[in-house]
């Protein structure tokens, strides 16, 4: 079974510094990662996924996320942070080879960037 | 860019009411979802269809969810006796395939009274 983690319920930074949301996962087989981004009364938006190659993946607005294999970890990350990236931040995982499953979302990261 | 839609935005319904909501998936899409959160909890699976048929479900899609794609373009989810506890916030996903990323629609803030 897969299961995600993000052990932060809160991040603050202020705007122009980086930004760092740790997420942590758990699969049987090889990971499908996935990065989302949740504005007040909206749905979940796609920003970045892995699958193979390079461990450092680029997304929308900014935003790359890092693959560590022997930390099990996908944290996102932003070299200079806007107010507009405050948001839900949620990872989500699914098993590569098992064709088109469901995503497993982690409890989702709330970030204020702060003027 | 295409999106997926979901309506109505907002439902609010008594207790043991029946209540349908409705997606209509982005057009080339072949997998569908259903999602739900509860205020302030994660988004959990409910199910996924392919091919005109449940692929897959969660212990929470009991008897009283049903989902069909009654028209090759929407794709709904009915609830059949509706409970406080369906209280949630009900997301849809569509997804082309292969490495895709599934996309969601803004969701159908289900309120039951």
């Amino acid at each position: 079974a897969q299961s995600v983690a993000q052990p932060e319920d809160q991040v603050n930074v202020a705007e122009g510094n980086p930004l760092t949301v740790k997420c942590t996962y758990s699969v049987s087989g090889n990971p499908y990662l996935f990065w989302y981004v949740q504005y007040p009364n909206r749905g979940l938006q796609f920003l970045l996924k892995y699958i193979t190659g390079d461990n450092l993946v680029k997304g929308s607005y900014g935003f790359e996320a890092e693959f560590n294999k022997s930390q099990t970890s996908f944290h996102l990350k932003k070299p200079s942070a806007l107010v507009s990236d405050s948001a839900l931040y949620f990872c989500a995982v699914r098993d590569l080879y098992s064709g088109n499953t469901p995503l497993v979302f982690g409890k989702g990261t709330r970030l204020s960037v702060i003027a | 860019e295409p999106e997926v839609t979901q309506t109505p935005s907002h439902q609010v319904t008594q207790m043991g009411q029946e209540v349908i909501l409705r997606c209509v998936p982005i057009s080339n899409h072949l997998y569908f979802y259903w999602y739900r959160q509860i205020l302030g909890q994660k988004v959990e699976f409910l199910v996924s269809f392919y091919n005109n048929e449940i692929s897959e479900k969660s212990e929470i899609f009991d008897d009283q969810f049903s989902v069909e794609r009654p028209d090759g373009s929407n794709f709904t989810l009915k609830i059949r006796s509706t409970k406080l506890e369906d209280s949630a916030m009900y997301f849809c996903a569509s997804e082309a395939g292969g490495s895709q990323p599934q996309h969601f629609g803004d969701g159908t803030r289900l309120s039951i009274l």
